[in-house]
């Protein structure tokens, strides 16, 4: 595709709902990151997907929060029994090789807003 | 932490002018990347430069690199409003980026 998609671009849960979040990276691209932005935050690192393989998910902040890839191509971040500290942006990237050190591109995020 | 720290946190300036932003880090480092983000166009790469790299141009923008120091510094020349942004450094040995919290730019016409 043109560039990364991400949906749905506004979310609003109530606490303990479960959320789904969606990240269509561009196609063919290897790597895929998930990121959580708090507002006035820079981005963090939440999980990175080389093709379906979860390589790193040390920044996942509990166990609520799942993501996968099964064909290495969409991935889903999905977030347990919301609640409201988990209300950010979630931005998805990808990136075109395995290799390190290339730019990533980015989604334009969801906003998940928990009341 | 390879979390990169810019400075200054708010920069105000009349288009036109220069604007310079630089970025601590505390690791060794393989490469270091600017990203630009604001509400139009959300989380854009601007420039990567690698560890064995000093300078790097890309357009009206300059990165400069010191391992030394664990520095970077990132230069706009002749700013136009359209960059207001936010611009973040993030270094890295990985592909797993590390943010700071940003330099927010403001260009006014």
């Amino acid at each position: 595709g043109a560039g990364v998609s991400q949906s749905p671009r506004y979310k609003v849960a109530k606490r303990g709902q479960d959320v789904a979040l969606r990240c269509d990276p561009i196609s063919g691209h290897v790597s895929l990151f998930w990121y959580q932005q708090a507002l006035g935050q820079g981005p963090e690192f939440l999980t990175y997907f080389q093709n379906e393989a979860q390589l790193d998910k040390s920044g996942l902040p509990s166990d609520r929060f799942f993501a996968e890839r099964p064909e290495g191509s969409v991935s889903t971040l999905k977030i347990q029994r919301t609640q409201q500290e988990d209300s950010a942006v979630y931005l998805c990237a990808s990136s075109r090789t395995d290799r390190t050190a290339y730019e990533q591109y980015f989604g334009p995020g969801t906003r998940l807003t928990v009341t | 932490s390879q979390q990169g720290e810019e400075d200054p946190q708010a920069l105000s300036i009349q288009e036109g002018e220069n604007a310079t932003m630089n970025c601590s880090y505390k690791t060794s480092i393989n490469n270091l990347q600017w990203y630009r983000q604001n509400s139009g166009r959300g989380l854009v790469h601007l420039i990567l430069i690698r560890s064995n790299e000093r300078e790097k141009h890309s357009g009206r923008l300059r990165v400069t690199l010191d391992t030394s120091k664990k520095s970077s510094s990132l230069l706009i020349t002749a700013s136009r409003a359209a960059d207001t942004a936010s611009y973040f450094c993030a270094p890295g040995v990985t592909d797993k980026l590390i943010f700071g919290t940003g330099t927010r730019l403001q260009v006014f016409p």
